[in-house]
């Protein structure tokens, strides 16, 4: 099975612009999860996405958004970049809830690293 | 706001030494997981821990999550150098799926 993909790997942007990251999830999970990573804060939870609908959001601005698609891949967004939003972003894809567990089991892609300049 | 606080923050150690890593809340969890990243890559699941005093190994680690299921620990036994990478715990509140994630254990195992 294949696992997470997330592109692009890397990406350089500057003040001002605006990006879209892409995930493909584990096929057959329908639960896809974003994270943004910075060596200072750790992995914080941007937002949730089942069955193309955002079920959780983190606290970030409204600068970050998504969607997902009907296959289940989704899209985040980031506006009118900052110079803090230089960070790693990590997708993470879940089998939840079909699968009967109490807990949550995330697979992670290996993330898109952002350079904003 | 549930927290994750691990500690420590940073370990190096020579190959072969043991090592502990803890992961403390004041929060209670209904799991709590531990995942290692490696550089350039995602977190990779190891192991889920439900039940209050739960232990599970998984070959030289060893977790355990407190009878309270407000804490876990790592310990690895006979460190490698294969062991190197960031170590992230992550709880979720009592009818959530929601993760919180620690701000992990960077760990170096000089060969």
């Amino acid at each position: 099975k294949a696992g997470v993909t997330q592109t692009p790997r890397y990406l350089i942007k500057t003040r001002g612009q605006q990006v879209t990251l892409s995930c493909s999830p584990i096929s057959g999970h329908r639960s896809v999860s974003w994270y943004q990573q910075t060596p200072g804060q750790g992995l914080q939870f941007l937002f949730e996405y089942f069955s193309e609908t955002q079920r959780n959001k983190g606290n970030f601005p409204g600068r970050f958004s998504g969607r997902q698609f009907s296959n289940s891949r989704s899209e985040m967004n980031v506006s009118t970049l900052e110079l803090g939003d230089s960070a790693l972003y990590l997708c993470a894809s879940s089998s939840l809830p079909q699968t009967g567990l109490s807990y949550n089991e995330q697979f992670f892609g290996p993330g898109t690293r952002l350079t904003v300049l | 706001t549930q927290l994750l606080e691990q500690s420590p923050q940073f370990l190096s150690i020579q190959e072969g030494e043991n090592l502990t890593v803890y992961c403390n809340s004041s929060s209670v969890f209904s799991s709590l997981q531990w995942y290692r990243q490696e550089p350039g890559e995602g977190p990779v699941l190891l192991v889920t821990v439900v039940t209050g005093g739960e232990v599970k190994k998984l070959k030289r680690l060893t977790f355990q999550f407190g009878d309270a299921r407000k804490d876990s620990s790592l310990h690895i036994t006979a460190a490698q150098p294969g062991d190197t990478g960031l170590y992230l715990c992550a709880g979720a509140g009592a009818g959530s799926y929601q993760l919180t994630f620690g701000k992990g254990t960077k760990l170096s195992v000089i060969p």
